[in-house]
């Protein structure tokens, strides 16, 4: 995998369920892995970096895992709000600069 | 509120323009990243800088330069402006390197006329 990439590209639920969606990233040489969450007319804002294989990361009711051999990161919300909705970007630093994925777009609906 | 100050919030100019986007890190950060989102586009990688010093550039167009301050401003200077450069620009900021979040300014919109 030359790039980062993320799946799906967007997502509708319903608040209360739970989602995940995955990123895939170049295994190769890892150093770091990013998750950012932008909001629609706001800027991207840090959800979790993490750097250890099998390392698990979470804040309030959104969570991280990590697998650095295989070169991918799911990313869980649990008993999503509609305040949730917003574009989820993971990105991996290769060649000095972080390269971001597409970004799934998570859509909650009430 | 990150911390990160961009200025000027928008910029509206024309074809063959000069433009100066300005970028205040968070306090204590001494990497400062830009970034620039055109439409249907992600965010792409510009530059980034760490105590003054370029560390990487992204695909940067050669009418583009950047540079940070001793202060640690930095400054993404853009020339000969075209159409295609109208875009969302941000700059970030982070403590160290990559193995440390990245802070988001608010980011300076351009439109080329």
């Amino acid at each position: 995998i030359l790039n980062v990439e993320q799946s799906p590209q967007s997502l509708h639920v319903q608040e209360g369920d739970s989602t995940n969606f995955t990123c895939s990233f170049p295994s190769s040489n890892f150093y770091a892995l990013h998750w950012y969450r932008w909001e629609t007319a706001k800027s991207p804002e840090a959800l979790f970096v993490m750097t250890l294989n099998g390392d698990e990361k979470k804040k309030g009711r959104i969570s991280a895992t990590l697998n650095t051999k295989e070169g991918y990161s799911y990313l869980y919300i649990k008993g999503s709000q509609p305040e949730d909705s917003a574009t989820y970007l993971c990105a991996s630093p290769a060649g000095g600069k972080l390269t971001f994925g597409q970004g799934t777009i998570l859509t909650v609906h009430p | 509120d990150s911390g990160v100050t961009q200025t000027p919030k928008h910029l509206i100019t024309a074809t063959g323009q000069r433009v100066t986007l300005r970028c205040s890190p968070r306090s204590g950060d001494l990497s400062v990243y830009w970034y620039q989102q055109s439409l249907d586009q992600g965010l792409q990688f510009l530059i980034h800088y760490y105590n003054g010093e370029e560390r990487a550039k992204g695909n940067i167009l050669e009418r583009f330069s950047a540079q940070q301050f001793p202060d640690l401003h930095s400054e993404l200077n853009l020339s000969s402006l075209e159409l295609g450069d109208s875009a969302l620009y941000f700059c970030a900021s982070s403590v160290s390197d990559h193995d440390q979040p990245q802070h988001f300014g608010d980011g300076t919109r351009l439109s080329i006329l």
